[in-house]
């Protein structure tokens, strides 16, 4: 596609249920990237994928948390057990494989509302 | 761990009037990014700086990245309302790790 989409863009979801969010990068982008953005905070990054290589979790937060990528296609971001604390936008970003001189592409990110 | 200092957090601006925001760090980086984030989108990329010394241009804006490849600033110039939004600074941490400050909240009063 033209651009990196997620999806949904919003969800409300009742504490202590899971939830799954869906990143499509950029076609060609062997990189994806998951951060996380609290309401007036910066991004936190959550996890990178690179290719068929072992994923980049350090910035998960907890076991709740996990994150899948088949080959260079879509990422989808798992959390179980839904805390209010979860409660944040997710955005995924995308780039070509990494080198010095590659940026990053975001997507519009999903809201997450836990209540 | 590594950390960007992002100033002022925000400001409030006339319309016409030039904006300096910058960014600073206590490490060395080789790629610096700045990105503008309007509600309820995703950041998106102004202007990628791969030199120390560095001067880009975009349109409006204009950014450097310092000879000691610890800081970074942003101009824009002769600012008008649709430059409201959050401005982000981005560095390449390693060879793939993106780290971002805390944004720079820009109002541009009509």
């Amino acid at each position: 596609g033209a651009g990196v989409s997620q999806s949904p863009s919003n969800k409300v979801t009742e504490k202590g249920k899971d939830v799954e969010l869906r990143c499509d990068p950029i076609s060609g982008h062997t990189a994806l990237y998951w951060y996380r953005q609290r309401l007036g905070q910066g991004l936190e990054f959550l996890i990178y994928f690179q290719g068929n290589s072992a994923p980049d979790k350090s910035g998960l937060p907890s076991d709740r948390f996990s994150a899948e990528r088949t080959g260079e296609s879509v990422s989808t971001l798992t959390i179980q057990r839904t805390q209010q604390e979860d409660s944040a936008v997710y955005l995924c970003a995308s780039s070509l494989t990494p080198t010095v001189n590659t940026e990053a592409f975001f997507g519009q990110g999903t809201r997450l509302t836990v209540v | 761990g590594q950390q960007l200092n992002q100033s002022p957090q925000s400001m409030f601006i006339q319309e016409g009037e030039d904006v300096s925001m910058n960014c600073t760090s206590s490490s060395i980086f080789n790629t610096w990014l700045w990105y503008k984030q309007e509600p309820g989108e995703g950041p998106v990329l102004l202007i990628a700086l791969y030199k120390a010394g560095e001067l880009t241009s975009n349109g409006r804006l204009t950014a450097q990245f310092g000879i000691t490849r610890k800081d970074s600033f942003l101009n824009i110039s002769a600012s008008i309302p649709s430059d409201v939004g959050i401005y982000f600074c981005g560095v390449k941490s390693g060879t793939y790790k993106y780290i971002f400050g805390t944004g720079t909240r820009l109002k541009v009063l009509a």
